[in-house]
């Protein structure tokens, strides 16, 4: 099946900072989500995009489909910020995870 | 927007029991669910694919006979832990794509945390 990796596993920031997180895959995909999960579970939806570049407040997302990987830009991070953030693609008509990014922002 | 509905949200029962989690899509039919499991600082992982009006597909290892899965409705998907033991705990999340065009996000339900004594 696909491979989806994510980079890096565990993150660490200063309030104020920027971040970018990749995922890379390992072949054709028909979409790709990111996701924050909070402390609770809960998966938010940050963006639905399987290709091009979105921009949602402080985050904004870029997937280069032809390439095979995506990247989740974090600006000027809060502490509300932490938590996993995981990116999920669609092929073959399944979803896979990748493994996760744990982000940690320090006030 | 479209909302996923998954209850309940944690659960604790006794080991040899069984345990039901419903998914359901509250404003939109959903022909395909997909239930996931997660481990403690893990990903999730896809279980199974539910599919209204037969039987369900599971990835390899899961066993079929232990997770059972229903899909009665166009809205509702069940999961069934059955003789459920500690190694089963875990969270168990639920999602459906909301198909207004040929690709579209999927919709998380909010995940139930089983939890097997």
């Amino acid at each position: 099946g696909i491979q989806v990796e994510q980079s890096p596993p565990d993150l660490i920031l200063q309030e104020g900072a920027n971040s970018t997180l990749r995922c890379n895959f390992s072949d054709s995909v028909n979409n790709l989500q990111w996701f924050h999960q909070n402390p609770w579970g809960q998966l938010i939806n940050l963006f639905y995009i399987p290709s091009g570049t979105k921009q949602n407040g402080r985050l904004s997302a870029t997937t280069v489909a032809t390439e095979r990987y995506s990247l989740l830009y974090i600006s000027s991070s809060q502490t509300t910020d932490s938590g996993v953030y995981f990116c999920a693609v669609e092929n073959a008509g399944k979803s896979t995870f990748g493994d996760g990014t744990t982000l940690t922002v320090k006030p | 927007g479209a909302v996923v509905s998954q209850h309940p949200s944690w659960v604790i029962c006794k080991s040899g029991t069984s345990v039901k989690i419903e998914c359901r899509s509250l404003d939109f039919q959903a022909t395909t669910m997909f239930w996931y499991r997660q481990f403690p600082k893990q990903s999730l992982m896809l279980m199974a694919t539910s599919n209204e009006g037969s039987k369900a597909t599971y990835e390899q290892g899961v066993e079929k006979d232990k997770f059972l899965i229903n899909h009665a409705s166009l809205t509702l998907s069940t999961l069934t832990v059955t003789s459920a033991h500690p190694e089963d705990s875990s969270f168990y999340i639920c999602s459906a794509p909301f198909r207004q065009a040929h690709n579209s996000p999927l919709h998380f339900g909010n995940g139930t945390r089983l939890t097997v004594t």
